[in-house]
């Protein structure tokens, strides 16, 4: 069973924190990913990673840096948190290729105040 | 353009009634994948199939039913007798290529509500 893990299910910061989240895969997958989703624009990629230290920008990559130094994890750093970016951010990960099924963690709801 | 349309926002039925959700996609690829997820209030998006463009047979499991038609571009997803446990959002989502890169493009989502 693949298993995709994310360090919060909820999170309250304050505007201009410094706000990491973490998903972790056990499944030796290439590729990780992360979302943001929101009423009404459904689901929007943030940025994905194909492999480790390598990184692509997503759809909608401003106001987010990601980092992953290892295989199976796969940081969302908010370098200085708005409110706009109160959200719900799902991570998920797949096999080798980019059209491997995507298989997603529980989500972090965060709210920023 | 890769796009995904959901046309219906919410669906409610009666417990043991069947239900059909729709999907239709627009792609210029000839090779692509589309998928169906759920996702139950708590969150997470559960992964329920992936079939490829070459692949135009029905798929069966269980309950749950995908049509998958080229002609129309579409791939409709349905639920012999609902059960409340199927309440949830469901997403259609199609990979292809945008700027240079596969991608998921998913659906809006299809809320659907299994009253007892």
């Amino acid at each position: 069973d693949v298993k995709v893990t994310q360090s919060s299910r909820y999170l309250v910061k304050r505007t201009g924190e410094k706000v990491f989240l973490e998903c972790v895969q056990d499944m030796d997958h290439e590729n990780m990913f992360w979302y943001r989703q929101d009423p009404g624009l459904g689901l929007r990629l943030i940025y994905f990673s194909y492999d480790v230290k390598m990184k692509e920008k997503g759809d909608i990559p401003e106001g987010y840096s990601v980092s992953r130094e290892k295989k199976e994890r796969f940081s969302l750093i908010l370098e200085s948190a708005s409110t706009n970016q109160t959200s719900m951010y799902l991570c998920a990960s797949s096999f080798q290729t980019l059209t491997d099924t995507q298989y997603f963690g529980p989500g972090t709801r965060l709210t920023v105040l | 353009a890769q796009k995904v349309t959901q046309a219906q926002t919410e669906i409610s039925v009666v417990e043991k009634e069947d239900v059909t959700l729709d999907c239709v996609y627009e792609t210029r690829d000839t090779t692509y994948y589309l998928f169906w997820y759920k996702q139950p209030p708590s969150g997470e998006l559960v992964f329920l199939i992936r079939r490829n463009s070459f692949d135009e047979q029905n798929e069966i499991s269980g309950r749950y039913s995908w049509n998958f038609q080229k002609s129309t571009s579409s791939f409709n997803f349905t639920i012999t007798a609902s059960q409340v446990v199927d309440s949830a959002v469901y997403f259609c989502a199609l990979s292809g290529l945008i700027q240079g890169a596969q991608k998921l493009v998913f659906g809006q989502g299809t809320r659907l509500t299994i009253n007892p």
